[in-house]
């Protein structure tokens, strides 16, 4: 299995502001994926990030709000743009592993006033 | 669109009282059902993958079962360290390697 890690762990941030999440892979990945996992709710998936290449988002996220990064492969950021307080969520990053699973990193969570 | 329950939401046990997880699903074209566990604060951690209706997994006291409409996650004799989010989530053939999860579990197990 793959050993993620997220930074920040957690923040708090002021409405309109940005906040970039970086998520750091102990072994090289093809794809990466950032998933929004709301106040007691599960986890959607905000967009997939494959190296060289632009990442692809779901329904409902949006390149300006959620721009990614992808320099190499086990290196990806997520920034959270012009933030509202219906952005405080924990973001999580997930690589593909082998027998076709994903595995999550801790997590970063972030609260919005 | 793909369509993952999860029963009960909640579900208190006592020490060493077996019990079961439901995960439904409406998916056209499974490929993978996953079961993960997920503790406070953190990030899920993977327990199992599911392809075919009657394929079975276990892992300690944890067995997941899959059948063509819903996967079950049977918990014997529990302990409090069991004590999680339990989520359950598919993959559709054609949908690279997007996970569709379940709202979740959350299982309480007291000594």
């Amino acid at each position: 299995s793959a050993v993620i890690s997220q930074k920040p762990s957690r923040d708090i941030c002021q409405r309109g502001t940005s906040l970039t999440i970086q998520c750091q892979v102990d072994s090289q990945v093809t794809m990466m994926f950032w998933y929004r996992q709301q106040p007691g709710q599960s986890l959607t998936l905000i967009a997939t990030a494959n190296q060289g290449s632009e990442a692809t988002y779901e329904s409902g996220f949006v390149i300006d709000k959620f721009p990614i990064s992808r320099p190499n492969l086990t290196f990806s950021t997520l920034t959270v743009s012009n933030m509202s307080p219906e952005d405080s969520s924990i973001y999580l990053c997930s690589v593909r592993g082998g027998a076709d699973t994903q595995y999550f990193g801790p997590g970063t969570r972030l609260t919005v006033l | 669109e793909d369509q993952v329950t999860q029963s009960p939401e909640a579900l208190r046990l006592q020490e060493g009282e077996s019990s079961s997880l439901n995960c439904s699903y409406t998916v056209s074209g499974l490929r993978g059902l996953f079961w993960y566990r997920q503790d406070p604060g953190k990030g899920p951690e993977f327990l199992f993958t599911l392809y075919s209706a009657g394929e079975e997994k276990e892992k300690e006291r944890l067995k997941a079962t899959l059948t063509k409409k819903e996967s079950f996650l049977h918990i014997t004799a529990p302990k409090p360290e069991d004590s999680a989010t339990y989520l359950c989530a598919v993959q559709r053939e054609t949908s690279g390697s997007r996970l569709t999860f379940g709202e979740g579990t959350q299982l309480t197990v007291n000594p």
